[in-house]
């Protein structure tokens, strides 16, 4: 079975560009969320689909950051335009409950803002 | 606010010893705690704790929550050089399922 993939690996990018992530989850599982480190801070959640439906985006820190989820399979998370701030290691994770589902994690995206 | 903490931050031990790594929580409404061993890249699933007082296993690797006091432990036994990664735990909260994280413990096992 595949893990959840998240493409690319590393991304270095200069300020005020755009940057896409994409994460394929494990087949059949509707849960999908993004969460991020920053350097030297804990891992942050950012979001968490149902489907293709948004259920939280508490996390998601402003309107430079878009997530979309269409059709219910892989997501995309767009940083537009890039900051300084924003380095830092994006995981996507997946689970096929909720409640008491436990989450399976991609390798991550390392951005790099300069 | 949510949070997790972890302690210690960092340990180096020798292959054979037992470590235990502590991990706190205050988290709304509460639902259950995860272990995560992280080596490279992504975080790999050691254990999901609901109840109180239940010791779950895994080989050498084991695990029990306390809801009163509100924390648990990571018990590794018979340490090997393989076992040498970031150890995360998290708490789910009920409502939206979110996990909190705590900054990792360190584990360095040396030959």
């Amino acid at each position: 079975e595949a893990g959840v993939t998240q493409f690319p690996s590393h991304s270095v990018i200069e300020k005020g560009q755009t940057v896409t992530l994409r994460c394929d989850p494990i087949s059949g599982h509707d849960n999908l969320y993004w969460y991020r480190r920053v350097m030297g801070k804990e891992i942050k959640f950012l979001l968490h689909f149902v489907k293709e439906s948004k259920q939280d985006e508490s996390g998601m820190p402003n309107n430079r950051f878009l997530a979309e989820r269409t059709g219910g399979t892989y997501s995309t998370l767009k940083v537009q335009p890039a900051e300084l701030e924003d380095s830092g290691v994006y995981f996507c994770a997946s689970s096929q409950g909720v409640v008491y589902e436990k989450l399976f994690f991609g390798s991550g995206t390392q951005l790099s803002v300069l | 606010e949510d949070k997790v903490v972890q302690s210690p931050l960092s340990l180096v031990v020798h292959e054979g010893d037992t470590v235990t790594l502590n991990c706190s929580y205050e988290v709304t409404n509460f639902r259950s705690l995860l272990w995560y061993k992280q080596e490279k890249k992504a975080p790999t699933f050691l254990f999901m704790l609901t109840s109180s007082g239940i010791e779950k296993k895994s080989g050498r690797l084991s695990s029990i929550l306390d809801k009163k006091e509100l924390f648990s432990i990571l018990n590794i036994t018979a340490t090997q050089t393989g076992d040498s990664a970031v150890y995360l735990c998290a708490g789910r909260q009920g409502a939206g399922n979110m996990l909190t994280f705590g900054g990792g413990t360190r584990l360095m096992v040396k030959p």
